[in-house]
């Protein structure tokens, strides 16, 4: 098994540009999340997912756009970039959303200039 | 070995000592607790977990305590070693939603 599959690992953007981050799991689990990371802090949750076609916000989710179209991905859309977003973004998976520990990918580093 | 107070962003110990790791949680609701490990340039690592239910939870070297009565978690490090050096974060699992709540994270520093 992979486990959790981030790509890219490194991404540069201008300021207004599109892209969509992605995340795929091999663990047949229900339950996807996003965080990011910004220097000095925690991570904070963006959307999450209990399964395929379900997704709602987390703590920080304005100017990201998810979707779950099947159980083993979960992309992460940023509409239009801003510097606010330059950060690590990590996804992560778990059998199911209650007392499961979730499994962490090794990030995408995003810089937005 | 040492023990720290509340939360403290930098725990350094020597190589061989105990190491103690603090957070304090926020959330009534949390029935689970998560510690992951962090190393420079990688995702966060599942080290060891616990629920709402126990007090104390053991795995291999390491042991977490759980106080509701004070909402505090700690995480302990037996003979610390030099791979143990990384950046140690509790979560909060808040009860049927699988939202995961970070804290900010302490960084260990293991000196040979």
């Amino acid at each position: 098994n992979a486990g959790v599959t981030q790509t890219p690992k490194f991404q540069v953007l201008k300021t207004g540009q599109s892209m969509t981050l992605q995340c795929a799991q091999d663990m047949n689990h229900e339950y996807m999340s996003w965080y990011r990371q910004d220097p000095g802090m925690g991570l904070r949750l963006i959307h999450y997912s209990v399964g395929a076609g379900i997704t709602d916000q987390g703590e920080v989710p304005n100017g990201y756009n998810v979707s779950r179209s099947t159980t083993e991905d979960f992309p992460l859309r940023l509409l239009s970039a801003a510097p606010s977003q330059t950060s690590v973004y990590f996804c992560a998976s778990s059998y199911n959303r209650d007392r499961q520990p979730q499994h962490f990918g090794d990030g995408t580093r995003l810089s937005i200039l | 070995g040492e023990s720290v107070g509340l939360h403290l962003p930098t725990l350094s110990v020597q190589e061989g000592d105990n190491s103690i790791i603090n957070c304090a949680y926020s959330n009534s609701a949390s029935d689970y607790f998560i510690w992951y490990k962090q190393e420079s340039g990688k995702g966060p690592q599942f080290i060891i977990d616990i629920r709402s239910n126990m007090d104390k939870r053991q795995g291999q070297r390491v042991t977490v305590l759980l106080n509701k009565t004070v909402k505090h978690l700690s995480l302990q490090i037996a003979a610390t070693q030099p791979g143990d050096s990384a950046v140690y974060f509790c979560a909060e699992n808040i009860l049927e939603t699988g939202k995961l709540i970070f804290g900010q994270g302490t960084t260990l520093q293991v000196k040979p």
